[in-house]
């Protein structure tokens, strides 16, 4: 079965300088979630986007910013790169069935590492 | 605050029955309680979900108090394959964000 696909898998930059994370949802799947988890944390969720317009946001930090394309496919934009930003970043996917109650699914994540 | 609350960590002899409790007290009428599991560096694993019946997928049964203010995770054998950090959390319909806290880590040992 389809699975959510993140690229790269990983990815190396330095401090200040910008990064692009990307996101192909299962087909079908209207909503795409973000999440940042730190070493040794549990993930924080960012942003989420239902039918291509922002649905809620989490603790993203204002230098992040992230879009849903007509493809339904996500890009989380990360700029000014800090340190602390070295984390892996989550992407993730869902339907909407008519109760309203739906599981997610993750893709295998992107490890951001800022040097 | 934290809407769940799950003990920090729990062992489970290989080929045992893992239960995994979660109390969520100050749940609302219309919140679904969900558990996820993350091995370790993986994404996130969606378990099962539930409002107020108990249920079961080829993976685990939640059973949720009639009074809805906890539930537990059972995984019937659990192998080695399982040990991994398990998330309850609950949330409302419709609602996209979901939210980890602090989950269990589980061990299963041989």
């Amino acid at each position: 079965a389809a699975g959510v696909i993140q690229s790269p898998r990983h990815l190396i930059k330095e401090k200040r300088e910008t990064a692009t994370l990307k996101c192909y949802p299962i087909p079908r799947h209207d909503t795409v979630y973000w999440y940042q988890q730190g070493p040794g944390q549990d993930p924080q969720f960012l942003i989420s986007f239902y039918e291509k317009m922002q649905s809620d946001k989490g603790s993203i930090p204002d230098r992040f910013s992230a879009q849903q394309f007509s493809d339904y496919h996500s890009e989380l934009n990360m700029s000014s790169l800090e340190l602390g930003d070295s984390a892996l970043y989550f992407c993730a996917s869902s339907p909407t069935p008519l109760d309203g109650s739906y599981g997610y699914t993750f893709g295998s994540g992107t490890r951001l590492t800022v040097v | 605050d934290a809407k769940t609350t799950q003990p920090p960590s729990m062992d489970c002899a290989e080929g045992r029955a893992a239960n995994l409790p979660c109390n969520h007290s100050t749940i609302s009428g219309n919140e679904y309680v969900y558990w996820y599991r993350q091995i370790h560096s993986q994404g996130p694993q969606y378990i099962i979900h539930g409002l107020k019946n108990n249920e079961t997928n080829e993976m685990a049964s939640l059973i949720i108090t009639e009074d809805r203010k906890s539930s537990t995770l059972i995984l019937p054998h659990a192998t080695l394959r399982d040990t991994a950090v398990y998330y309850c959390i609950v949330r409302p319909p419709y609602d996209n964000d979901m939210r980890f806290g602090a989950g269990t880590r589980l061990t299963v040992k041989p």
